[in-house]
């Protein structure tokens, strides 16, 4: 039962260095997501790709891009990593098409940039 | 918009204390409500959801109920645990749409 997987866990960067991270999802979900969780903030959502081959902004997309490389994996790219962009990432997956059916979560990404 | 307002935190009972965790929502269309739970160093679980009003979601002794004419979704546990202690969300998310909307997060103590 692996649900959404995250790599890596933790990752400390330099500001201006580039970085992808992986998100694969095992439940044939057509929707996947990606949030950053700051204190106070609750999770706001960056991107999304409602089915393969199809991604939609959210609200904080700035600075990010994505890949929805097939129906399992969505990753998501810092080009030119800020210390704004210090933040614990959430990967997310779900099947709309059947209701509303909760989002499952990975475990994070806990992401510094120094 | 749509958005979800939640009790500020944190929130520090002893156990066996009633716990309340005030959740309200605007939105613009019908929408389905949840209530995750983020154990520390972990992501986010579905606790329960309602998807209409008046529906009750319940799990694990945690009670919501789907107040449409409050828009309020309070979630209510009689007696918490030592293991309760965690970072609770309320959010929702509208028929049809692909987002959820999260409110800021309650953080739960719970003292022996």
């Amino acid at each position: 039962n692996a649900g959404v997987t995250q790599t890596p866990k933790f990752q400390v960067l330099k500001t201006g260095q580039s970085m992808t991270l992986q998100c694969a999802q095992d439940m044939n979900h057509n929707s996947m997501y990606w949030y950053r969780q700051d204190p106070g903030m609750g999770l706001r959502l960056i991107y999304y790709s409602a089915s393969e081959g199809t991604t939609d902004k959210g609200e904080v997309p700035n600075g990010y891009n994505v890949s929805r490389l097939n129906k399992r994996e969505f990753s998501l790219r810092l080009e030119s990593a800020a210390p704004s962009q210090t933040s614990v990432y959430f990967c997310a997956s779900s099947d709309p098409g059947r209701g509303n059916q909760p989002q499952h979560f990975g475990d994070g990404t806990r992401l510094s940039i120094l | 918009g749509d958005s979800v307002t939640q009790m500020e935190g944190p929130v520090t009972l002893s156990e066996e204390a009633f716990l309340t965790i005030n959740c309200t929502y605007t939105a613009t269309g019908y929408p389905s409500l949840f209530w995750y739970v983020q154990y520390p160093g972990e992501g986010l679980q579905l606790l329960l959801k309602a998807t209409k009003a008046d529906d009750k979601g319940s799990n694990k002794g945690f009670e919501a109920t789907y107040r449409k004419e409050t828009t309020s979704f309070h979630l209510e546990k009689g007696s918490v645990q030592v293991s309760d202690s965690a970072v609770y969300f309320c959010a929702l998310t509208i028929q049809g749409a692909q987002k959820l909307v999260f409110g800021q997060g309650t953080r739960l103590t719970i003292n022996p």
